[in-house]
């Protein structure tokens, strides 16, 4: 079936410094792949996706890249600040009866100390 | 907008009791889903519902039952609960024409005994 790995599964950085997260996914017929950010005792919040017709996207600090001969996409954080700190999810989705369906890679836990 | 709401938010049951889970969202989506959270093991996904009347199992649906009760309403139903079934519970909607953001509830944390 459909499997999404992520590595690592927990970062330590120092303030300032950039963070990159990776994700590998099985499925060739995923098409989505979002990143979701979860705080302590949170709900996950979508930070920032990107469609499979793109190879990379950027949000102020917050960049993602997309590799779909590999099958893999990264997470890049830019000048991390203590509220960086958090649980980060990928996710691969594939197009499936009128909905899509979510895999979501097992977190990383981004510290950043200040 | 309250966005998606979940029902109860703590609940500890006993080794063979049955319990509902609620879960409504405001938001007109068609697709809603049942994700449940443990530590290190990630999201991983119970039951999803592309529209209302339709449900489709996911990665981990043993044990669980799901009824897509309209459009705003999906619940997840535990039969005889497990202490495997110990878990955060996360209901989450999306459109998928707009977007396919996933809105996630607060969670609801499970114990089963």
């Amino acid at each position: 079936g459909e499997n999404v790995e992520q590595h690592p599964s927990t970062l330590s950085v120092q303030e300032g410094d950039s963070a990159v997260i990776k994700c590998t996914y099985s499925d060739s017929a995923s098409n989505y792949f979002p990143w979701y950010k979860q705080e302590l005792g949170k709900r996950p919040q979508l930070i920032i996706d990107i469609r499979s017709n793109v190879g990379e996207k950027k949000d102020q600090r917050i960049a993602v890249t997309l590799n779909k001969t590999a099958k893999h996409f990264s997470l890049h954080i830019t000048e991390t600040q203590p509220e960086d700190s958090a649980v980060y999810f990928c996710a691969a989705s594939v197009e499936t009866s009128g909905t899509y369906k979510y895999i979501f890679g097992t977190g990383t836990r981004l510290k950043v100390l200040a | 907008n309250a966005g998606v709401t979940q029902t109860p938010k703590f609940q500890v049951l006993k080794t063979g009791q049955s319990m509902t889970l609620q879960c409504a969202q405001d938001m007109n989506h068609n697709s809603m889903y049942w994700y449940r959270q443990d530590p290190g093991m990630g999201l991983r996904l119970i039951y999803y519902s592309a529209s209302e009347g339709t449900t489709d199992k996911g990665e981990v649906p043993n044990g669980y039952n799901v009824s897509r009760l309209n459009k705003r309403e999906f619940s997840l139903r535990l039969e005889s609960a497990a202490p495997s079934q110990t878990s955060v519970y996360f209901c989450a909607s999306s459109e998928v024409s707009f977007t396919g953001e996933l809105f996630f509830g607060e969670g609801s944390r499970l114990t089963v005994l």
